[in-house]
This record gives structure tokens, sequence and C-alpha cells, in this order.
């Protein structure tokens, strides 16, 4: 089956600084990628939308400078908490949906724990 | 605008008994549902989903899910339970973003299973 990556699987910064979180679809091309915020207990939330070659679209409440998306290439989105606060702490999970797979096919990746100090 | 409602946000079966979780979902538009499994630190993993067609749908691990339209339902159920289903389960419904559908999930249920 299709496989969706996440680098690094766990991360701990101290504030102010920024953290990179790669999602790489292993074995399909994704012209869609999604990141999603997932806090203890509780479900998964929208935060942006994806497309390769094209600006990101984010989710009401969600800052777009705070969060940097970068989708360079059909195979790899790039997350970016800059200058991280302990508020910040999260689960973050990408999912991929496939360019032939059809409108509702979509893989997730494994997640990362981004614990600010 | 569409939503999604679990009801029970814990639920603890027995091993070998019957495994429903609820999942009523409100769309403006002929919906698209979904069931996820999700085990600790892991991402999601799709269980089954409902686009078009016939309203009983099977997945993976013996579970299935029943559409109906007329009750806003969505349904997951798996007639016994094993301990390896003990996990996170999130539901979720889906509209058209672009080249693809984006995902609203409902707020999840805990299963645990009991020995």
């Amino acid at each position: 089956g299709a496989v969706v990556s996440q680098h690094p699987s766990r991360v701990i910064c101290k504030s102010g600084t920024s953290v990179k979180i790669e999602c790489r679809s292993l074995d399909f091309q994704a012209t869609t990628m999604f990141w999603y915020r997932q806090f203890p207990k509780q479900s998964l939330m929208l935060m942006a939308t994806s497309n390769e070659g094209s600006k990101a679209t984010y989710e009401q409440g969600v800052e777009k400078d705070k969060f940097l998306i970068n989708h360079a290439s059909l195979t790899l989105s790039t997350l970016t908490v800059t200058s991280a606060h302990p508020e910040d702490s999260s689960f973050y999970i990408c999912s991929a949906a496939p360019s032939r797979g059809g409108l509702n096919t979509q893989y997730f990746g494994p997640g990362t724990r981004l614990t600010v100090l | 605008a569409q939503s999604v409602t679990q009801l029970g946000s814990h639920v603890s079966v027995s091993e070998g008994a019957l495994v429903l979780l609820r999942c009523n979902y409100s769309s403006s538009v002929p919906p698209y549902l979904f069931w996820y499994v999700q085990y600790p630190n892991q991402g999601l993993q799709l269980l089954l989903k409902y686009t078009t067609g016939a309203t009983l749908v099977k997945g993976i691990n013996g579970f299935e899910a029943e559409f109906k339209k007329s009750e806003t339902s969505f349904h997951l159920t798996k007639p016994s339970a094993h301990m390896s289903d003990a996990a996170e389960y999130f539901c979720a419904v889906s509209s058209l973003s672009g080249s693809a559908r984006q995902l609203t999930f409902g707020s999840g249920t805990q299963l645990t299973v009991l020995p």
C-alpha cells in the first residue's frame, strides 16, 4: 500500500526556535497534502491544505506566518513552526492524496510529536 | 458546512462482544463518510469508507458500517471484539477541496476491550 513518512517522529526544542517537519509520499505522487494538529485526547484539526506549486490554503484561525507550508515537489511538503512556543506543543499529522488516486483517497503519515520547552 | 458527532468518547466491551461505535453527520451535500483507527502515537489507518452505492460497507479487520441517510448516521460495528481492536476511532466526512477531498473529523471514541 501507499506509504507516507514524516520526519522527525519526535522533536523537542526551546521556545523561540523554529522547527521543520517533513511529509513525504514514498511510492506515489501527491498533488495535495493536508496538515493536521492533534491535541492530547482530542480529534484532528485541519490546519492547511497544501497544493504542489501553489500557496497553501489555511483554515480559519491558523496563522500562516506562524506555520509555514511549502509543497515544492509532488512527493514532499514541509511544515515549519516558526518561533515555537510551549502552546505549539502538539502532535502534527500530514496526509497525502495521490495525484492519480481519485478524490477519496488519502494516506496518513505516522505523525510528529513536537514538544516546546 | 459539515460536521461529525461521535456519541460516547469512551466505549468498553468484553472480548468477543459486539462493538458499536456511533457516528452522526451533518452535510449540505451528499456526504462521503469514513472511519479511521489510530493506535497510540501513530497516524491514522483507514478502516472503511462510503462514497456511493451499497449502503453497507465492509472494511478491514472485520469492521463494517451502514450509511443511513434518513438517520444521518454511519455507525461502525464489529460482531466480535478482539483485544487488538483497542484503539481510538474517528469518523469523518469529506468535502471537495481542489483536487482532493478535505476531511472533517469527529471527536473520536476510545475503544477499550476487556479480557
